[in-house]
């Protein structure tokens, strides 16, 4: 059975880089891999998506080695209003149903002063 | 561009009421979602919907139901409510496919219900 795995929690300090890292073993062909963060009482918000390699934008870096079965979410110099749950997806890349899509649990990332 | 929004915020039933849930999308997007999440158990996808008129399975399909028959619209139905069901429910838009590769889901406020 496919699993999204990442760690339940995440400590970190300003200014400091972090990393999430997300397990996906079963990943196929086809699939991509999606970050997303949610804030308290809020739905959650497309972060970054990427296939292979490095993908980076203006919040974050997606490193997805070659074999894709794990991918590494970082976040440079957070900051306090980075304290968020942020999720890992995979999700197929094909129109049409039998959509798969499997999320992670969510790292719930503290920032510290 | 209001985006995603959904109707209503709260909701209080009791076990054995129905209800709809209502989301609305202004991006013309083609999929659109429902999810519930619950502590400690993340999203979990419950029905879908790839175009006006088709609805799909997902992960939690049981003990709702669902109707697309506008394009911009998605309904979620409870037609006899349960304790189990308290949850936030999420709806979400997307197109097919995006610049990156596939489709990126934009999220509604989400729905906080309690069955007692």
């Amino acid at each position: 059975l496919a699993k999204t795995t990442q760690p339940i929690s995440m400590d970190s300090y300003e200014g400091q880089e972090v990393n999430i890292t997300c397990s996906h073993n079963n990943i196929a062909t086809n699939d991509y891999i999606t970050w997303y963060q949610q804030f308290p009482s809020q739905g959650p918000r497309f972060i970054i998506q990427g296939y292979k390699t490095k993908v980076t934008n203006e919040v974050a870096s997606l490193f997805i080695p070659a074999d894709r079965k794990s991918s590494t979410l970082s976040l440079p110099r957070v900051s306090l209003s980075d304290t968020a749950v942020y999720y890992c997806l995979v999700v197929t890349s094909y129109a049409g149903n039998n959509r798969k899509l499997i999320w992670g649990l969510g790292t719930s990332l503290a920032v510290n002063p | 561009n209001a985006g995603v929004t959904q109707t209503p915020k709260f909701r209080v039933l009791k076990t054995g009421q129905s209800m709809t849930l209502l989301c609305a999308q202004d991006m013309n997007h083609e999929y659109m979602y429902w999810y519930r999440q619950d502590p400690g158990m993340g999203l979990r996808l419950i029905h879908y919907s790839v175009g006006e008129g088709t609805t799909a399975k997902g992960e939690v399909p049981d003990g709702y139901n669902v109707s697309r028959l506008k394009k911009q619209n998605f309904l979620l139905g409870l037609e006899s409510a349960a304790p189990s069901q308290t949850s936030v429910y999420f709806c979400a838009s997307s197109y097919p496919f995006s610049l990156a590769g596939a489709d990126t889901q934009y999220f509604g406020p989400g729905t906080r219900l309690t069955v007692l």
